[in-house]
Protein backbone atom coordinates (compact mmCIF):
# COMPACT_ATOMS: atom_id res chain seq x y z
CA UNK A 1 0.00 0.00 0.00
CA UNK A 2 1.31 3.64 -1.06
CA UNK A 3 1.54 5.88 2.32
CA UNK A 4 -1.44 8.43 0.80
CA UNK A 5 -4.02 7.00 -1.50
CA UNK A 6 -6.56 9.90 -2.95
CA UNK A 7 -9.58 8.88 -4.74
CA UNK A 8 -11.22 9.32 -7.72
CA UNK A 9 -8.32 10.48 -9.27
CA UNK A 10 -10.60 12.66 -11.97
CA UNK A 11 -13.78 13.88 -11.24
CA UNK A 12 -16.71 16.01 -13.54
CA UNK A 13 -19.14 17.50 -11.80
CA UNK A 14 -22.08 20.00 -12.05
CA UNK A 15 -22.84 22.80 -10.13
CA UNK A 16 -25.66 21.09 -8.87
CA UNK A 17 -24.43 17.53 -8.01
CA UNK A 18 -22.71 16.33 -4.94
CA UNK A 19 -19.67 13.97 -5.16
CA UNK A 20 -17.08 13.63 -2.11
CA UNK A 21 -13.27 12.90 -2.20
CA UNK A 22 -11.81 10.32 -0.21
CA UNK A 23 -8.30 10.07 1.13
CA UNK A 24 -6.66 7.07 3.11
CA UNK A 25 -3.06 6.95 4.65
CA UNK A 26 -1.61 4.25 5.66
CA UNK A 27 1.10 5.83 7.80
CA UNK A 28 0.04 5.48 10.88
CA UNK A 29 0.15 9.35 11.24
CA UNK A 30 -1.74 11.86 13.94
CA UNK A 31 -2.45 14.62 11.47
CA UNK A 32 -4.35 15.10 8.21
CA UNK A 33 -5.23 17.91 5.93
CA UNK A 34 -6.82 19.52 2.51
CA UNK A 35 -4.79 21.55 0.34
CA UNK A 36 -6.43 23.23 -2.98
CA UNK A 37 -3.36 23.81 -5.76
CA UNK A 38 -4.84 26.43 -8.67
CA UNK A 39 -2.51 27.53 -11.33
CA UNK A 40 -0.19 30.44 -10.46
CA UNK A 41 -1.56 30.96 -6.48
CA UNK A 42 -0.09 28.76 -3.51
CA UNK A 43 -1.17 26.01 -2.34
CA UNK A 44 -4.27 27.06 -0.23
CA UNK A 45 -4.50 25.08 3.30
CA UNK A 46 -8.37 24.03 3.83
CA UNK A 47 -8.73 22.16 6.42
CA UNK A 48 -6.21 20.39 9.48
CA UNK A 49 -7.47 17.46 11.24
CA UNK A 50 -5.35 16.87 14.20
CA UNK A 51 -6.03 13.53 16.21
CA UNK A 52 -9.76 13.22 14.32
CA UNK A 53 -10.90 16.70 15.83
CA UNK A 54 -10.42 19.77 13.37
CA UNK A 55 -8.18 22.33 14.14
CA UNK A 56 -8.42 24.50 11.10
CA UNK A 57 -11.13 25.63 8.72
CA UNK A 58 -9.70 28.34 6.42
CA UNK A 59 -12.34 30.24 5.59
CA UNK A 60 -13.02 27.91 3.41
CA UNK A 61 -16.91 28.45 1.89
CA UNK A 62 -19.63 26.07 2.96
CA UNK A 63 -19.77 23.96 -0.19
CA UNK A 64 -16.52 22.18 0.58
CA UNK A 65 -17.63 19.91 3.82
CA UNK A 66 -14.80 17.68 5.59
CA UNK A 67 -15.28 14.61 7.35
CA UNK A 68 -12.74 12.28 9.36
CA UNK A 69 -14.50 9.32 10.86
CA UNK A 70 -11.06 8.00 11.92
CA UNK A 71 -7.09 8.86 11.84
CA UNK A 72 -6.93 7.25 8.50
CA UNK A 73 -9.63 8.14 6.59
CA UNK A 74 -10.48 11.83 5.62
CA UNK A 75 -13.42 13.18 2.98
CA UNK A 76 -14.30 16.45 1.36
CA UNK A 77 -17.96 16.14 0.54
CA UNK A 78 -18.49 18.47 -2.11
CA UNK A 79 -22.04 20.33 -3.21
CA UNK A 80 -23.02 23.23 -5.39
CA UNK A 81 -19.66 23.91 -6.23
CA UNK A 82 -18.59 26.68 -8.89
CA UNK A 83 -16.65 26.60 -11.92
CA UNK A 84 -13.67 28.42 -9.96
CA UNK A 85 -13.58 25.83 -7.83
CA UNK A 86 -12.54 23.39 -10.28
CA UNK A 87 -8.82 22.72 -9.25
CA UNK A 88 -6.02 20.22 -7.84
CA UNK A 89 -6.89 18.92 -4.58
CA UNK A 90 -4.64 17.32 -2.39
CA UNK A 91 -5.01 15.36 0.85
CA UNK A 92 -1.76 14.86 3.27
CA UNK A 93 -0.92 13.78 6.47
CA UNK A 94 1.90 14.12 8.90
CA UNK A 95 3.16 13.10 12.46
CA UNK A 96 3.41 15.97 14.72
CA UNK A 97 6.20 15.74 17.16
CA UNK A 98 6.86 18.40 19.30
CA UNK A 99 7.32 21.56 16.65
CA UNK A 100 8.51 19.58 13.58
CA UNK A 101 6.46 17.50 10.97
CA UNK A 102 6.59 16.79 7.46
CA UNK A 103 3.85 16.82 5.20
CA UNK A 104 3.43 12.89 2.60
CA UNK A 105 0.73 13.98 0.03
CA UNK A 106 -1.31 11.93 -2.21
CA UNK A 107 -1.71 12.08 -5.76
CA UNK A 108 -4.08 14.34 -5.91
CA UNK A 109 -8.00 14.64 -7.39
CA UNK A 110 -8.40 16.94 -10.50
CA UNK A 111 -12.05 18.49 -10.43
CA UNK A 112 -13.49 20.06 -12.94
CA UNK A 113 -16.69 21.93 -11.99
CA UNK A 114 -18.99 22.56 -15.07
CA UNK B 1 -2.14 32.90 6.82
CA UNK B 2 1.78 33.33 6.61
CA UNK B 3 3.19 34.23 3.29
CA UNK B 4 5.90 32.88 1.78
CA UNK B 5 7.56 34.02 -1.62
CA UNK B 6 9.57 31.89 -3.81
CA UNK B 7 11.78 33.56 -7.02
CA UNK B 8 12.12 33.01 -9.19
CA UNK B 9 8.68 31.67 -10.32
CA UNK B 10 10.05 30.52 -13.80
CA UNK B 11 13.79 29.36 -14.65
CA UNK B 12 14.92 27.64 -17.80
CA UNK B 13 18.23 26.45 -17.80
CA UNK B 14 21.10 24.07 -19.52
CA UNK B 15 22.54 20.93 -18.37
CA UNK B 16 25.19 21.09 -16.39
CA UNK B 17 23.97 24.96 -14.81
CA UNK B 18 23.96 26.00 -11.18
CA UNK B 19 20.93 27.08 -9.82
CA UNK B 20 19.53 28.73 -6.61
CA UNK B 21 15.75 29.44 -5.25
CA UNK B 22 14.57 31.14 -2.81
CA UNK B 23 12.03 31.32 -0.24
CA UNK B 24 11.41 34.36 2.23
CA UNK B 25 9.02 35.41 4.93
CA UNK B 26 8.12 37.90 7.40
CA UNK B 27 7.43 35.10 9.65
CA UNK B 28 9.54 32.88 11.98
CA UNK B 29 8.52 29.09 11.78
CA UNK B 30 9.71 26.65 13.46
CA UNK B 31 10.79 24.31 10.59
CA UNK B 32 10.66 24.79 6.91
CA UNK B 33 10.73 22.09 4.08
CA UNK B 34 11.45 21.91 0.27
CA UNK B 35 9.23 19.52 -1.91
CA UNK B 36 8.96 19.05 -6.00
CA UNK B 37 6.51 17.87 -7.59
CA UNK B 38 5.67 16.59 -10.98
CA UNK B 39 3.20 17.03 -13.30
CA UNK B 40 -0.24 14.71 -12.16
CA UNK B 41 1.49 13.89 -9.08
CA UNK B 42 1.41 15.07 -5.47
CA UNK B 43 4.67 17.08 -3.99
CA UNK B 44 7.18 14.99 -2.47
CA UNK B 45 9.23 15.68 0.33
CA UNK B 46 12.95 16.69 -0.25
CA UNK B 47 14.60 18.17 2.72
CA UNK B 48 13.17 19.60 6.28
CA UNK B 49 15.79 22.28 8.06
CA UNK B 50 14.81 22.68 12.05
CA UNK B 51 18.06 24.73 12.93
CA UNK B 52 18.37 28.66 12.37
CA UNK B 53 21.59 28.93 10.00
CA UNK B 54 21.42 24.69 9.32
CA UNK B 55 22.66 23.83 5.71
CA UNK B 56 21.90 20.39 4.64
CA UNK B 57 23.20 18.51 1.62
CA UNK B 58 21.68 15.87 -0.84
CA UNK B 59 23.38 14.72 -3.75
CA UNK B 60 23.48 17.76 -5.87
CA UNK B 61 20.61 19.71 -4.14
CA UNK B 62 22.07 22.24 -0.86
CA UNK B 63 19.81 23.79 1.51
CA UNK B 64 19.80 26.26 4.10
CA UNK B 65 17.53 27.62 6.52
CA UNK B 66 18.12 31.42 7.36
CA UNK B 67 19.63 32.53 10.94
CA UNK B 68 15.84 33.87 11.80
CA UNK B 69 14.34 31.05 10.42
CA UNK B 70 12.30 33.22 7.86
CA UNK B 71 13.96 32.04 4.93
CA UNK B 72 15.85 29.68 2.88
CA UNK B 73 17.20 28.98 -0.78
CA UNK B 74 18.36 25.93 -2.51
CA UNK B 75 21.00 25.65 -4.69
CA UNK B 76 21.15 23.19 -7.20
CA UNK B 77 24.74 22.05 -8.85
CA UNK B 78 25.06 20.72 -12.12
CA UNK B 79 21.87 20.67 -12.82
CA UNK B 80 20.17 16.95 -14.89
CA UNK B 81 16.73 17.36 -16.93
CA UNK B 82 15.69 14.56 -14.27
CA UNK B 83 15.40 17.87 -11.76
CA UNK B 84 12.69 19.55 -14.00
CA UNK B 85 9.87 19.84 -11.79
CA UNK B 86 8.03 22.67 -9.47
CA UNK B 87 9.89 23.16 -6.44
CA UNK B 88 7.85 24.17 -3.06
CA UNK B 89 8.64 25.73 0.44
CA UNK B 90 6.49 25.51 3.28
CA UNK B 91 7.26 26.84 6.93
CA UNK B 92 5.69 24.61 9.40
CA UNK B 93 4.23 26.57 12.50
CA UNK B 94 3.80 25.25 15.81
CA UNK B 95 0.14 24.59 15.48
CA UNK B 96 0.56 21.44 12.55
CA UNK B 97 -0.16 24.02 10.08
CA UNK B 98 2.47 24.59 6.73
CA UNK B 99 2.15 26.94 4.55
CA UNK B 100 3.39 27.27 0.72
CA UNK B 101 5.23 29.56 -1.42
CA UNK B 102 4.09 29.88 -4.87
CA UNK B 103 6.62 27.43 -6.16
CA UNK B 104 9.28 27.84 -8.49
CA UNK B 105 8.69 25.68 -11.70
CA UNK B 106 12.48 24.40 -13.36
CA UNK B 107 13.14 22.93 -16.44
CA UNK B 108 16.40 21.64 -17.34
CA UNK B 109 17.21 21.18 -21.38
CA UNK B 110 19.59 18.90 -22.35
Amino acid sequence: ETGVTQTPRHLVMGMTNKKSLKCEQHLGHNAMYWYKQSAKKPLELMFVYSLEERVENNSVPSRFSPECPNSSHLFLHLHTLQPEDSALYLCASSQWAGNTGELFFGEGSRLTVL
Amino acid sequence: TQLLEQSPQFLSIQEGENLTVYCNSSSVFSSLQWYRQEPGEGPVLLVTVVTGGEVKKLKRLTFQFGDARKDSSLHITAAQPGDTGLYLCAGANNFNKFYFGSGTKLNVKP
